[in-house]
């Protein structure tokens, strides 16, 4: 079954250090987001992307983060100089495209914890 | 700025019993999805419920879309063990690609 795929599975890092999370969304898709879950916390909207750009963004994605679709395949989601509160769990997701089903599909997440 | 609620916040219950979690807004959602989340890993999706009044069934799992698509439940007959789990809905605002909003979720425990 296909399935969206996430790199790595934990990743440490030093505050101020930039960091760069990958995603293979399901092949077929076309429509990519990020999410992010802090312990404890709800699961947040961070950014999400079609056609080779950004379609919306929350407040929580600024001028610190970046996405890019280097290839075909990959999704990677990038912070540049990363803080604490950076700490969290990262969720990749895809779905079809927009208009169509609209059922997004998660990967197993990175878990990224600033020290 | 469009929230899910959700209720109950935890629940414990003894295998074999039946349960309905609530899912509640003041906003529209053109969509309505349900996904598990086990400790440590990503939301997979249960279903997704698009037409208001609609229910959709997935073995033991009854879940059902209010008339107005404000609200959504998820009702469980004869628990198992193995549906202790977070259990959140997520509200898309239209089917073109918005993102999704989600509730904080409703933590299940199957006790054996």
């Amino acid at each position: 079954e296909p399935e969206v795929t996430q790199t790595p599975s934990h990743q440490v890092t030093q505050m101020g250090q930039e960091v760069i999370l990958r995603c293979v969304p399901i092949s077929n898709h076309l429509y990519f987001y990020w999410y992010r879950q802090i312990l404890g916390q709800k699961v947040e909207f961070l950014v999400s992307f079609y056609n080779n750009e950004i379609s919306e963004k929350s407040e929580i994605f600024d001028d610190q983060f970046s996405v890019e679709r280097p290839d075909g395949s990959n999704f990677t989601l990038k912070i540049r100089s990363t803080k604490l509160e950076d700490s969290a769990m990262y969720f990749c997701a895809s779905r079809e495209s927009p208009g169509g089903t609209p059922e997004a599909f998660f990967g197993q997440g990175t878990r990224l914890t600033v020290v | 700025t469009q929230l899910l609620e959700q209720s109950p916040q935890f629940l414990s219950i003894q295998e074999g019993e039946n349960l309905t979690v609530y899912c509640n807004s003041s906003s529209v959602f053109s969509s309505l999805q349900w996904y598990r989340q086990e400790p440590g890993e990503g939301p997979v999706l249960l279903v997704t419920v698009v037409t208001g009044g609609e229910v959709k069934k997935l073995k033991r799992l009854t879940f059902q879309f209010g008339d107005a698509r404000k609200d959504s439940s998820l009702h469980i007959t004869a628990a198992q063990t193995g549906d202790t789990g977070l259990y959140l809905c997520a509200g898309a605002r239209d089917n073109y690609g918005q993102n999704f909003v989600f509730g904080p979720g409703t933590r299940l425990s199957v006790l054996p």
